[in-house]
């Protein structure tokens, strides 16, 4: 079974701090893909990559940067917090068939 | 035209019937769709994937797949409480790896 780890299920953060959100993939994909699902607007892409140090921006990068140093592990990075970023942040591996881990509820106070 | 539309719900189904959620995308190059089901406050799981026109059965889930009228719809038989959820349709689009995901259908199973 394709297995998609998330750093932290929960998060609290205060307004400005930097944040990095973790996730690590056991399946050897090549694409992995960082969301934000927030209610009535449905999953939203931010970035994706296509390999090692490869990324491209989503529909919502304003505000994150990403980084892929190895190809199990992508990372979402939020440079300074803002409240407008609380959202449930769910990571994503595979082509075509995308599979989720299970998400990071991020809250910026 | 959006990419992927869905009826939001939510839509209430007792239990033992059919449950049938239906999708329409507007890239007619598509070539595989994807239905996804999330519980409430947890990750989309994989749940059906077609490719060719027809139906594709797995267990009680059926996936209904028509090209030529753009829409993709997917019938759970003797649905259970433990199906009420929110049932997410994706497409990928022709021309890049990205999937497009409809904003889903919450689905209630009524005891």
């Amino acid at each position: 079974d394709v297995k998609v780890t998330q750093s932290s299920r929960y998060l609290v953060k205060r307004t400005g701090e930097k944040v990095f959100l973790e996730c690590v993939q056991d399946m050897d994909h090549e694409n992995m893909f960082w969301y934000r699902q927030d209610p009535g607007l449905g999953l939203r892409l931010i970035y994706f990559s296509y390999d090692v140090k490869m990324k491209e921006k989503g529909d919502i990068p304003e505000g994150y940067s990403v980084s892929r140093e190895k190809k199990e592990r992508f990372s979402l990075i939020l440079e300074s917090a803002s409240t407008n970023q609380t959202s449930m942040y769910l990571c994503a591996s595979g082509v075509n068939e995308q599979f989720f881990g299970p998400g990071t509820r991020l809250t910026v106070l | 035209q959006k990419e992927v539309e869905q009826n939001s719900g939510p839509l209430s189904v007792p239990e033992g019937a059919i449950a049938s959620l239906n999708c329409t995308y507007s890239d007619r190059g598509s070539q595989s769709f994807f239905w996804y089901r999330q519980y409430s406050g947890k990750s989309p799981e994989l749940i059906m994937s077609i490719y060719s026109n027809g139906d594709k059965e797995d267990g009680r889930f059926t996936a209904q797949l028509n090209k030529a009228s753009q829409y993709v719809s997917l019938l759970i038989r003797d649905s259970q409480p433990s199906d009420s959820a929110t049932y997410l349709c994706a497409v990928p689009r022709g021309r890049d790896d990205k999937i497009i995901f409809g904003k889903g259908t919450r689905l209630h199973i009524l005891p």
